[in-house]
Parts: structure tokens; C-alpha cells; sequence
């Protein structure tokens, strides 16, 4: 199956700080990737839509300054937490999709901000 | 507005018991409609999905869902769990067939006991 990868899986910053998550498809290209953030016992929350070569799509509430994403190729996209603070704390999945109805989902990371 | 209900926030289950996780949706228009599984900190793991066809969806693992256009559902079903599915369940729909984007559901916590 299709297979994604997110680096790093874990990271401690400090406040004020800006920290870049990337996320990629080894063995497929991805025309779309998503970016969703998770908190504690709670569902996945869609960030931003990026397809490659434009900009990403966010969704309603999210700050484009604050969470820049860029999808620079078909296999990679970076999303990048500007001035980092503690209630950016949170798990950050990202998929990734070739065009069709499935995502394929990247096993996460956990950014703690102290 | 689409969304996704997930009717039971937590089930607990013995072990070789049958288990089923309900999963109701709103839409007006053809839905594509998804199980994932997660692990704890990891990501999600497409358990099965139903986009066409057959309304039984066999998927991984010895789970089954049924997709009930008439009472709008997509129940998640097992008939013998093991403790390895001891995990979190997230129902998921595609808002349009032009939108690959997922309206997850809130999730339930499964937990098996010996």
C-alpha cells in the first residue's frame, strides 16, 4: 500500500520559535496532501488542503501566517509553525492523496512548545 | 453542511465478543464513506471504505461495515475482537465527489478486555 512519512515524529521547541514539519509520499505521487491537527481524545481537525505548485487552501479559523505550508514537489510538503506557543501544542497528521477518493495517512507528530 | 455522527464516544468489549460502532451521516448528495483505525500516537489506518456497489464492505483485520442509504448509516461491525483492537475509530465521509476532502466523525475508544 501507499506508504507516508512525516519527519520529525516527535519535537520540543521553545516559545517564539518556529518549527517545520515535512511530510512525504515514498512511493506515490500526491497530487493533494492534507494537514490536520489532532488534540488530545479528540477527532482530526482539517488545516489546509495544498496541492502541488499553488497555494494551500485553509480552512475557516486557521491563520495562514501562523501555519505556512508549502508543496514544493509531488512527494513532499512542509508545514512550518511560525512563533511557535504553547497552545500550538497538539499532533499534527498529514495525507496525502494521487487523485483518488483515499488518503493515506502520515503516522503523525507531536509538537510540545514550552 | 455534511457531517458525521459517531454515536457511542467509548465501547467496551470482551474479548472473542462481537462489537459494532455506529456511524450515521447527513448529506444531500452521493457520499463516499470510510473506517480508519488509530493507535495510540499514530496515525490513521483505513480499515474500509465504501464508494460504490456492494453495500457489505469487507475490510482488514475481519472488520465489516454496511452502507444503509435509507436510514443514512455505515455501522462498523466485528464479530470475535482480539485485544489488539483495542484502538480509536473514526468514521470519515467525502463532503462531494469533487472535494477529496474528509468530514470525520468524533471518534470511539474502543477497549478490550481479557
Amino acid at each position: 500500500g501507499a506508504v507516508v512519512s512525516q519527519h520529525p515524529s516527535r519535537v520540543i521547541c521553545k516559545s517564539g520559535t518556529s518549527v517545520k514539519i515535512e511530510c512525504r509520499s515514498l512511493d506515490f505521487q500526491a497530487t493533494t496532501m492534507f494537514w490536520y491537527r489532532q488534540f488530545p481524545k479528540q477527532s482530526l481537525m482539517l488545516m489546509a488542503t495544498s496541492n502541488e505548485g499553488s497555494k494551500a487552501t485553509y480552512e475557516q479559523g486557521v491563520e495562514k501566517d501562523k501555519f505556512l505550508i508549502n508543496h514544493a514537489s509531488l512527494t513532499l510538503s512542509t508545514l512550518t509553525v511560525t512563533s511557535a506557543h504553547p497552545e500550538d501544542s497538539s499532533f499534527y497528521i498529514c495525507s496525502a492523496t494521487d487523485s483518488s477518493y483515499e488518503q493515506y495517512f502520515g503516522p503523525g507528530t507531536r509538537l510540545t512548545v514550552t | 453542511a455534511q457531517s458525521v455522527t459517531q454515536l457511542d464516544s467509548q465501547v467496551p468489549v470482551f474479548e472473542e465478543a462481537p462489537v459494532e460502532l455506529r456511524c450515521n451521516y447527513s448529506s444531500s448528495v452521493s457520499v463516499y464513506l470510510f473506517w480508519y483505525v488509530q493507535y495510540p500516537n499514530q496515525g490513521l489506518q483505513l480499515l474500509l471504505k465504501y464508494l460504490s456497489g456492494s453495500t457489505l464492505v469487507k475490510g482488514i483485520n475481519g472488520f465489516e461495515a454496511e452502507f444503509n442509504k435509507s436510514q443514512t448509516s455505515f455501522h462498523l461491525r466485528k464479530p470475535s475482537v482480539h485485544i489488539s483492537d483495542t484502538a480509536e475509530y473514526f468514521c470519515a465521509v467525502i463532503r462531494s465527489p469533487n472535494d477529496y476532502k474528509l468530514s470525520f466523525g468524533a471518534g470511539t475508544t474502543v477497549t478490550v478486555r481479557a
